[in-house]
């Protein structure tokens, strides 16, 4: 297992603004993922943090909306851009081992847009 | 499309008695299945697994069973304990794609363990 951490842990932003949040494991992984989870609804999985090259986006996310960035094996950032209501949700951070299914996950961070 | 459902968003169960969550899936491709419990404020975290190759695997209280012609799998946990109260969700994966194994999870379920 591992120790993930986010940050921020919870935000309000208005809208047309962008949050940026941060993911650091306490050892190097082999993938970290993004998901988000709305209000009443499964985990959605965003994008898989490719350390060293750009993300792999799931169908309905792009990056101009949802960039990340994972320079090394142990930290990603996700940025949420030019918010507006419908993006408040938990955005949680995951990582998982080479030849691994399960998958750990960070806290969380709630976001609310007003 | 939902491929990984769990039709009931709540239970409420007794201490000390059985709890029992089900999940259906719909993509025969899925070949390994996991559970999760997630507490509030806190992410999930994995609790039990089993691969299409079994029909049961146990750890502990917690008992996982996959009925693979049903494509229905569920959670046993016996005794239930308040502790145990919390949202689990049910994970199904495909395999290898891109390198790693994409995770389908259903919609949850929040188990109430009364005292």
């Amino acid at each position: 297992s591992a120790v993930i951490s986010q940050k921020p842990s919870r935000d309000i932003c208005q809208r047309g603004t962008s949050l940026t949040i941060q993911c650091q494991v306490d050892s190097q992984v082999t993938m970290m993922f993004w998901y988000r989870q709305q209000p009443g609804q499964s985990l959605t999985l965003i994008a898989t943090a490719n350390q060293g090259s750009e993300a792999t986006y799931e169908s309905g996310f792009v990056i101009d909306k949802f960039p990340i960035s994972r320079p090394n094996l142990t930290f990603s950032t996700l940025t949420v851009s030019n918010m507006s209501p419908e993006d408040s949700s938990i955005y949680l951070c995951s990582v998982v081992w080479m030849g691994r299914y399960e998958q750990y996950f960070g806290p969380g961070t709630r976001l609310t847009v007003t | 499309d939902q491929q990984v459902k769990q039709n009931s968003p709540s239970l409420s169960v007794q201490e000390g008695r059985i709890s029992i969550l089900n999940c259906d899936y719909t993509n025969s491709m899925f070949d390994y299945f996991l559970w999760y419990k997630k507490y509030p404020a806190e992410g999930p975290t994995f609790l039990i697994s089993i691969s299409s190759i079994k029909d049961k695997n146990e750890d502990g209280r917690f008992t996982v069973f996959l009925n693979k012609s049903a494509k229905h799998l569920s959670l046993h946990i016996v005794p239930s304990q308040p502790g145990d109260s919390a949202v689990y969700f049910c994970a199904a994966s495909g395999g290898y794609s891109g390198g790693y194994q994409k995770v389908t999870f259903g919609t949850g379920t929040k188990l109430q363990v009364i005292p």
